[in-house]
């Protein structure tokens, strides 16, 4: 069963602090997808990834930063993280061929006080 | 500009209904996504199309790729089929993603 894991379901963080999200898929996927969730704004793209070191900015990436070390693996950082930040955040991963459908975490919301 | 956009945005059905929810999309597609989001945050695809139709129990899409248009439907609604369904599009190595249809469907 293919699975796209995030590592914190909730967390509430101050502003300012340094923020990690992370997320793991296990599928050999070569695109990574880190998504931001408002309610009214639906889905929008902060960065993805198509290959190991390789990153690329969505529709709304600043204040945010990402790092694909690995494959399976793909963060987002807040780099000081503002209440405007205070979001659901999804991680998706798909294959780099068209013709796959997309996969996704089951999010993590972030509060920032 | 949004390249995917759906309609309604919020939806009541008594269960047992028929549902019917639509989108449009503006941009050539490799492929369209119907995804489910239930409250609490996980996103489930339930059809990627190319074409024609596609039945997955009580649930069908379908696809006009000359209108580029497609339509979600729900045979006999259940309250929990109650959720936000998303159209999503794929061009190249992006989604682009309407904002949601929020389905209640009442007992």
């Amino acid at each position: 069963d293919v699975k796209v894991t995030q590592s914190s379901r909730y967390l509430v963080k101050r502003t300012g602090e340094k923020v990690f999200l992370e997320c793991v898929q296990d599928m050999d996927h070569e695109n990574m997808f880190w998504y931001r969730q408002d309610p009214g704004l639906g889905l929008r793209l902060i960065y993805f990834s198509y290959d190991v070191k390789m990153k690329e900015k969505g529709d709304i990436p600043e204040g945010y930063s990402v790092s694909r070390e690995k494959k399976e693996r793909f963060s987002l950082i807040l780099e000081s993280a503002s209440t405007n930040q205070t979001s659901m955040y999804l991680c998706a991963s798909s294959l780099w061929a068209q013709g796959n459908t997309i996969y996704f975490g089951e999010g993590s919301w972030l509060t920032v006080v | 500009k949004n390249e995917v956009e759906q309609s309604p945005q919020n939806l009541t059905a008594q269960e047992g209904e028929f549902i019917t929810i639509n989108c449009s999309y503006s941009v050539g597609i490799s492929a369209l996504h119907w995804l489910q989001q239930h409250p609490g945050g996980g996103i489930v695809s339930l059809f990627m199309l190319s074409s024609g139709k596609k039945k997955h129990g009580r649930l069908i899409a379908t696809i006009n790729i000359q209108e580029k248009h497609s339509s979600l439907h729900i045979t006999a609604s259940h309250p929990r089929d109650s959720a936000v369904y998303i159209c999503a599009v794929r061009l190249r190595n992006q989604f682009y993603f309407g904002t949601g249809t929020s389905l209640t469907v009442i007992p």
